[in-house]
């Protein structure tokens, strides 16, 4: 199965500041990763996807990139309701592998 | 417009079984793919299974092979996971979603206890 390595697994920053998270395959995916934000009690909700393709609805501070085996995603300025917990999903063949996630918090 | 929502969750013993559904409307169900994806209390999510639209393919992860069962009724409209065997780590909430996941369509989740 793909692994998928996300870093950091915690993140503490300010509102307004620019944070990147990271995921890392163990072997080329080309561009199929998605990335989810989750908060407690909801389905997680989709950002990006194909790596760099922003989903309807979501506020451009987001963006994605990367293709093979390193991705980023980039929040360009924190906004309070970002502070989340966030996860690159791969789905280039099965299994298909979440990362371990990224929990975002408030400094 | 496109709607999931399931029903089949509780409470189980250890060793137990439970069976999900996920009931789909508002689109061609017997056109698509569809997933479950769980998350145990206080962990990441993690993808379970798949099954295509016709049910003719289905894939597990190691974590539940053997144990779990995906199914589908076209004629229902229905998405199903069948959990056997199941253990405390098999404790969390269970969401089904419509393949391709770029999609977004994800039903509420339900809970599934195991403990005795």
């Amino acid at each position: 199965a793909i692994q998928m390595t996300q870093s950091p697994s915690s993140l503490s920053a300010s509102v307004g500041d620019r944070v990147s998270i990271t995921c890392r395959a163990s072997q080329d995916i080309r561009s199929e990763l998605e990335w989810y934000q989750e908060k407690p009690g909801k389905a997680p909700k989709l950002l990006i996807y194909g790596a760099s393709r922003l989903q309807s609805g979501v506020p451009s501070r987001f963006s994605g990139s990367g293709s093979g085996t390193d991705f980023t995603l980039t929040i360009s300025s924190l906004q309070p309701e970002d502070f989340a917990t966030y996860y690159c999903l791969q789905d280039f063949n099965y299994p298909y592998t979440f990362g371990r996630g990224t929990k975002l918090e408030i400094k | 417009q496109v709607q999931l929502v399931q029903s089949g969750g509780g409470v189980v013993q250890p060793g137990g079984s439970l069976r999900l559904s996920c009931s789909a409307s508002g689109f061609t169900f017997s056109s698509y793919g569809f997933h479950w994806v769980r998350q145990a209390p206080g962990k990441g999510l993690e993808w379970v299974a798949f099954i295509r639209h016709d049910g003719t393919s289905k894939y597990y992860a190691d974590s539940v092979k053997g144990r779990f069962t995906i199914s589908r009724d076209n004629s229902k409209n229905t998405l199903y996971l069948q959990l056997d065997s199941l253990t405390s780590d098999d404790t969390g909430v269970f969401y089904c979603a419509r393949d391709p996941f770029w999609s977004d369509y994800w039903g509420q989740g339900t809970l599934v206890t195991v403990s005795s």
